[in-house]
């Protein structure tokens, strides 16, 4: 199975402030960087951001960015807003059993 | 825009069985890849399984290999997750979301499964 692990796995961030999440899997995800990265806000189910390792989709506002190939990956919210609280994963979608990072809690200042 | 909604949780005793479903519109149910993903209470996401299409394939996380089945009906938009020999561990939100565009792009809200005695 590959194993995703993230860092730092907690992050209090000031508004309007930059910031920063680091994500590794334990096999390269090839090329075409089978990545793909989500937020879940408190009682909210999972929202897509960020697939492809650096495709925003559909309705993410452009403070969000990913970046990243292989096995190092990076998820980058220029400008952090209160909406964003939450915990963010990344995961893998390379081969099955899908595997998850253990989050990163997110907390506003 | 996809819109998964799903049903079947509750409190059953260990051991026990329970089957969810989620229902399917806003997308081509049947020309997309499906997922069940987990999350139990103070722990992260658990992708469950998936299956193709067709039904043609399915995979399972190795935890819920030989107890869960995860099934579909194409005529009725519809993703089923049997669940058998239930055990405390498998306490959690169950979540159904589709692979349209990307794995795992939209998500259901969620059915809490408690397995307790």
């Amino acid at each position: 199975d590959i194993v995703m692990t993230q860092f730092p796995l907690s992050l209090t961030v000031t508004p309007g402030e930059a910031a920063s999440i680091s994500c590794r899997s334990s096999q390269s995800l090839l090329k075409y960087n089978h990545l793909n990265w989500f937020l879940q806000r408190p009682g909210q189910s999972p929202q897509l951001l960020i697939y492809l390792g650096s495709n925003r989709a559909s309705g993410v506002p452009d403070r969000f960015s990913g970046s990243g190939s292989g096995t190092d990956f990076t998820l980058k919210i220029s400008r952090v807003e209160a909406e964003d609280v939450g915990v963010y994963y990344c995961m893998q979608a390379l081969q099955t059993p899908i595997t998850f990072g253990p989050g990163t809690k997110v907390d506003i200042k | 825009e996809a819109q998964l909604v799903e049903s079947g949780g509750n409190l059953v005793q260990p051991g026990g069985s329970l089957r969810l479903a989620c229902a399917a519109s806003g997308f081509t149910f049947s020309g997309t890849w499906m997922s069940w993903v987990r999350r139990a209470p103070g722990k992260g996401l658990e992708w469950v399984a998936n299956i193709k299409q067709d039904g043609s394939e399915t995979a399972y996380v190795a935890s819920v290999k030989g107890r869960f089945t995860i099934s579909r009906d194409n005529a009725k938009n519809s993703l089923y997750l049997q669940m058998n020999s239930l055990r405390a561990e498998d306490t959690a939100v169950y979540y159904c979301a589709s692979s349209v565009l990307t794995t795992l792009d939209s998500w259901g809200q969620g059915t809490l499964v408690t397995v307790s005695s």
